[in-house]
């Protein structure tokens, strides 16, 4: 039980479509954080929240749009995606951001992108 | 600049093996040392911790020792079981307050076979 749930756990949709992932954490944690996880790649930070602010967005492309309404609740929405988007998107909280190494995962969306 | 280096999986082993996974790393000032594990079908788990050079970390058998002079930070378990199959990643995390980054590894595939 890592105390961070991410739904839906699979989605398939077309390069048209919008979709949201969603992630929560039951951990009182301050910083959230979203993942992407590619085969022989290294793992990406896509975005960083610190008490329900944006830190960090790591040149990641428009059609991903993160969204914390509070600091329990993250979001990645996405449109108009592509092919090459398709990978384990992760989610991750930690006490604060100045804690950032010790992170508490989820257990991950599989996104594939037709 | 820093980065990890890990060697590459993937490894297979039969049950009460020794396990070695090779991480060394090249970093600015005086980074901390991390494995994270992800077992099949679920996120990343931190393993253990090293902060500050000989440090050893350990935890479910596993170990690890921060060697400064190497640049290493090895993970070994003297008796390796099967649910040990997992992906491992080794990290380091660098700079200091708000601008502490986490660097991954590629992480390496473990096999354990009865």
């Amino acid at each position: 039980e890592t105390g961070v749930t991410q739904t839906p756990r699979h989605l398939v949709m077309g390069m048209t479509n919008k979709k949201s992932l969603k992630c929560e954490q039951h951990l009182g944690h301050n910083a959230m954080y979203w993942y992407k996880q590619s085969a022989k790649k290294p793992l990406e930070l896509m975005f960083v929240y610190n008490f329900k602010e944006q830190t960090e967005n790591n040149s990641v492309p428009s059609r991903f749009s993160p969204e914390c309404p509070n600091s329990s609740h993250l979001f990645l929405h996405l449109h108009t995606l592509q092919p090459e988007d398709s990978a384990l998107y992760l989610c991750a909280s930690s006490p604060d951001k100045f804690g950032q190494e010790t992170q508490y995962f989820g257990p991950g969306t599989r996104l594939l992108v037709l | 600049g820093n980065s990890v280096t890990q060697m590459e999986g993937p490894v297979t082993l039969s049950e009460e093996a020794f396990l070695t996974i090779n991480c060394t790393y090249t970093a600015t000032g005086y980074p901390s040392l991390f494995w994270y594990v992800q077992y099949p079908g679920e996120g990343l788990q931190l393993l253990l911790k090293a902060t500050k050079a000989d440090d050893k970390g350990s935890n479910k058998g596993f170990e690890a020792t921060y060697r400064k002079e190497t640049t290493s930070f090895h993970l070994e378990k003297g008796s390796v079981q099967v649910s040990d199959s997992a992906v491992y990643f080794c990290a380091l995390s660098v700079g200091a307050g708000n601008n502490r980054k986490l660097i991954w590894g590629l992480g390496t595939s473990l096999a354990v076979n009865p």
